[in-house]
């Protein structure tokens, strides 16, 4: 059976810290992994990964994935508090994404 | 460019009936796939809809259904409610094998 585990699974900082989000994996006919952030509803996209050691880069956010030790890490850097949601972890395998349980992160001023 | 419509954003059913969910894709995107979220959990994979096809289905019960209309958009259905369906449902749309954008949900409450 497919399985995502995020980690972890809440975190409180400060603005201006750097925050680190953990994503590993084990699917079979893996595709692409891909981040969203939750705020009420909605998850809104953020990055989609298909290749080892490629890192995308928004603004304050960036992540990279290793398929060889199935994981993938999501960081944020000089936090707000509008970065505060529940962050999403998705592997998409065939034609269904299989979703770790989330990492809440707040960001206090 | 209007993204993922849903509708009713929420509704309130009793244990026994039945529901119809109901989702818009995003302008340019052929595929439709059905979340079921529950509070505190990340979302779980229903099924999915391409070519009025059902293409995939997760691990849910014959009593949640689905369709797919020729402009794309898809309905959800569920019979026989059970107080654990209540979640928020999610629906995502998508053009080929790119990324999944999600609608804002229909929020399901069973009593």
């Amino acid at each position: 059976e497919d399985k995502v585990v995020q980690s972890p699974l809440s975190l409180v900082v400060h603005e201006g810290d750097t925050v680190t989000l953990n994503c590993s994996y084990e699917v079979t006919n893996f595709r692409s992994l891909l981040w969203y952030k939750q705020e009420k509803k909605a998850p809104t996209f953020l990055f989609m990964l298909t290749s080892s050691g490629i890192e995308k880069k928004s603004g304050r956010l960036s992540s990279i994935l290793d398929k060889k030790e199935l994981f993938s890490i999501l960081n944020i850097t000089a936090t707000q508090t509008g970065d505060s949601a529940v962050y999403l972890c998705a592997v998409g395998a065939g034609n269904m994404l299989t979703f770790g349980g989330g990492t809440r992160l707040m960001v206090k001023p | 460019d209007a993204g993922v419509t849903q509708s009713p954003t929420h509704l309130i059913k009793t244990r026994g009936q039945q529901v119809t969910l109901r989702c818009s894709p995003k302008s340019g995107h052929d595929t439709v796939s059905w979340y079921q979220q529950a509070l505190g959990q990340g979302p779980q994979f229903i099924f999915q809809y391409y070519e009025e096809e059902e293409r995939q289905r997760g691990n849910f019960p014959d009593r949640f259904s689905g369709h797919q209309f020729p402009n794309y958009s898809s309905e959800l259905n569920v019979n026989a409610l059970l107080l654990g369906d209540s979640a928020l449902y999610l629906c995502a749309s998508r053009m080929g094998v790119s990324e999944q954008y999600f609608g804002p949900g229909t929020r399901l409450t069973v009593t």
